[in-house]
């Protein structure tokens, strides 16, 4: 499983809320994604950082930021909630040199 | 950017028989294209990968082939077994990047 982890594993929270969602590796990766799934949609990038405070957006990066003050630490913030964010989330590490990438074990997300 | 189309969104099979999943893409540059499986409620799980210096791959019961020309890759399950049933994701890796795009899912049904 690369040595990630995500927290919470599941969240319910209420819209205009602000919800961060951490993801944890263990192995020194330099590269982490964050993504989203949703039915029909397939796996979709949000954001992704190539190194400590080095991140960049993807497809669908509006209502969210990122940060990554550390190498082991990727947090996915949403501001302001909202229903349209109800997904799940996963977290990947790439590893270096071999475009690979190995996701987390996700976590669903409900915004009411 | 990278665009990936993958069909079918659905496919039924008797246990024994073989199956086949095609994607497209977009980027010529695109020199990675990996295959992963999800069960419901899991993780994706990456099962086969092929790169663009080779045109199949094999790996026990699956194999993926490439044809650059025509820009597509095809997932080939053969004696397919009622585990294989999950939702299965074709990748690319978007020309010059470590980001994957990915195709929007075939859910694989093996019947007993």
């Amino acid at each position: 499983d690369a040595g990630i982890t995500q927290s919470p594993r599941h969240k319910v929270t209420e819209t205009g809320t602000p919800v961060t969602l951490r993801c944890h590796q263990t192995e020194n990766h330099r590269y982490m994604y964050w993504y989203r799934q949703d039915p029909g949609h397939g796996l979709r990038l949000i954001h992704y950082s190539y190194g400590v405070k080095d991140t960049d957006k993807g497809e669908v990066s509006d209502g969210y930021s990122v940060s990554r003050s550390k190498t082991e630490d990727f947090l996915l913030t949403l501001e302001s909630a909202t229903s349209s964010q109800t997904s799940v989330y996963f977290c990947a590490i790439s590893v270096k040199g071999q475009n690979t990438q190995y996701f987390g074990p996700g976590t669903r997300l409900t915004v009411l | 950017g990278e665009n990936v189309e993958q069909h079918p969104s659905t496919l039924s099979v008797q246990e024994g028989d073989s199956a086949v999943i095609k994607c497209t893409y977009s980027d010529s540059a695109s020199n990675y294209f990996p295959w992963y499986k999800q069960e419901l409620g899991k993780r994706p799980q990456l099962i086969i990968d092929i790169r663009s210096n080779v045109g199949e791959k094999k790996d026990q019961r699956i194999a993926v082939t490439l044809n650059k020309t025509a820009k597509h890759f095809s997932l080939h399950i053969t004696e397919t077994q009622p585990e294989d049933s999950a939702v299965y994701f074709c990748a690319a890796i978007q020309g010059g990047s470590e980001k994957l795009v990915f195709g929007k899912g075939t859910k694989l049904t093996v019947n007993p």
